[in-house]
């Protein structure tokens, strides 16, 4: 079945640090994944997608993901956390079977939360 | 930058009442879906529509829930009767070439 999983309910870190958003997928087929960022009572805005070539995938406000294949890992990651980066982060996959319709599978959402 | 329009941005109603929800999508773009995210969770996809018609509505309560969008254009999600575990929010959003784009959402209360 396709799947996201997002195995961090919260992830804390200090302004200026580097962090990481984990999310690890299932799905069959090639996978088309996405993260999108959704900030108090707002609609969710599209950060990045991966769906073909270079692993390294540049994305809004300076966010970054890594596709690995291998470990089915699509995590996202900021060099230099700001406070403002404080919300709730989503990772994504498109179910691409046949018949699907093209339905993006959620996962839980992880809360980003950066102390000054 | 164009966006996705929805109304109301939140509605408070008492259970066993109708409600509806009104979604504007991003012109030109053919696919519309609606979501309903509960408060911790991710969005869960309701209905998914191809200009006027549906192509999946298998998550969709279908004995109170009903959608439509009669010209392929604008939608509307309807609930009737509203219970107080459809208390949530409601999102809609438009595809282009694959790319969701969300609206703002609307906050439903059933009390």
């Amino acid at each position: 079945a396709q799947s996201v999983a997002q195995p961090e309910d919260q992830v804390n870190v200090a302004e200026g640090n580097p962090l990481t958003v984990k999310c690890t997928y299932s799905v069959s087929g090639n996978p088309y994944l996405f993260w999108y960022v959704q900030y108090p009572n707002r609609g969710l805005q599209f950060l990045l997608k991966y769906i073909t070539g270079d692993n390294l995938v540049k994305g809004s406000y300076g966010f970054e993901a890594e596709f690995n294949k291998s470990q089915t890992s699509f995590h996202l990651k900021k060099p230099s956390a700001l406070v403002s980066d404080s919300a709730l982060y989503f990772c994504a996959v498109r179910d691409t079977r046949a018949g699907s319709a093209s339905k993006i599978i959620f996962g839980s959402g992880t809360r980003l939360s950066i102390r000054p | 930058e164009a966006e996705v329009a929805q109304s109301p941005r939140y509605k408070i109603t008492e259970k066993s009442q109708a409600v509806a929800f009104w979604c504007d999508p991003i012109s030109g773009h053919a696919t519309l879906y609606w979501y309903r995210q509960i408060l911790g969770q991710g969005p869960e996809l309701l209905v998914q529509f191809q200009d006027e018609s549906v192509v999946d509505d298998s998550q969709l309560p279908k004995d109170r829930f009903s959608a439509e969008r009669l010209k392929g254009v604008d939608s509307t999600l309807k609930i009737q009767p509203a219970e107080l575990g459809d208390s949530a929010m409601y999102l809609c959003a438009s595809a282009r070439l694959g790319e969701q784009y969300f609206g703002p959402g609307t906050r439903l209360t059933v009390t």
